[in-house]
């Protein structure tokens, strides 16, 4: 089955304890993003990934990592984790960049720091 | 940077009405979509709309792409109880290696209620 897996799909951590949320696709999908949806401000692009070993800065880059070092997966990382980065996180994927492409999105991680 | 007005934040509707929301924008796009998300999922994507001035179809809902490229909206008529959830409408610049704007803008989400 054509998806997009994300885990874990709940975490709630402390203050500055490090941690990654993984995220792959198994359709071969060149284009990988990341996004969190908070109440109010609906979907807000965190980094995305157009390809191997490239990736971008979104909207709100401040606090996270990304990486992709293979095409299936895209892991976001939080280096020292704060209250503000409780969130809803999506990880999508589409084909391509250009206009004829849709993102798929996982299931969600629901994280909150504590 | 750019934006996306979604209107109506929420709605609230009786079952079996119609349901119209629209996206609007200061910015030209070249694609834009529909998703609606569930709760405790992800947003899945209802349609998908390239080229300005086209009306697309996906059983009872109906989506335009507007003529002037900074506008869509999408109708959903007789609504039924599984129609609740949130939609979003998203727009996708045209991508240039000078610029870079290729990324896809979400807009806040318009909440669907449905009145049994």
């Amino acid at each position: 089955e054509a998806q997009v897996t994300q885990n874990p799909r709940y975490l709630i951590t402390v203050t500055g304890k490090k941690l990654t949320v993984t995220c792959s696709q198994n359709m071969n999908h060149e284009y990988m993003s990341w996004y969190r949806q908070d109440p109010g401000l609906g979907l807000r692009q965190i980094y995305y990934s157009m390809n191997v070993e490239v990736t971008d800065k979104g909207d709100v880059p401040e606090g996270y990592k990304v990486s992709r070092k293979e095409k299936r997966n895209f892991p976001l990382i939080l280096e020292s984790p704060s209250p503000n980065q409780t969130s809803l996180y999506f990880c999508a994927s589409s084909l391509g960049i250009d206009s004829y492409n849709e993102q798929f999105f996982g299931p969600g991680t629901r994280l909150t720091v504590l | 940077g750019q934006q996306l007005n979604q209107s109506p934040q929420s709605m609230f509707i009786q079952e079996g009405e119609d349901v119209s929301m629209n996206c609007t924008s200061s910015s030209i796009f070249n694609t834009w979509l529909w998703y609606k998300q569930e709760p405790g999922e992800g947003p899945v994507l209802l349609i998908a709309l390239y080229k300005a001035g086209e009306l697309t179809s996906n059983g009872r809902l109906t989506a335009q792409f507007g003529i002037t490229r900074k506008d869509s909206f999408l109708n959903i008529s007789a609504s039924i109880p599984s129609d609740v959830g949130i939609y979003f409408c998203a727009g996708q610049l045209p991508f240039t290696y000078m610029n870079r704007d290729d990324k896809i803008i979400f807009g806040k989400g318009t909440r669907l209620h449905i009145l049994p």
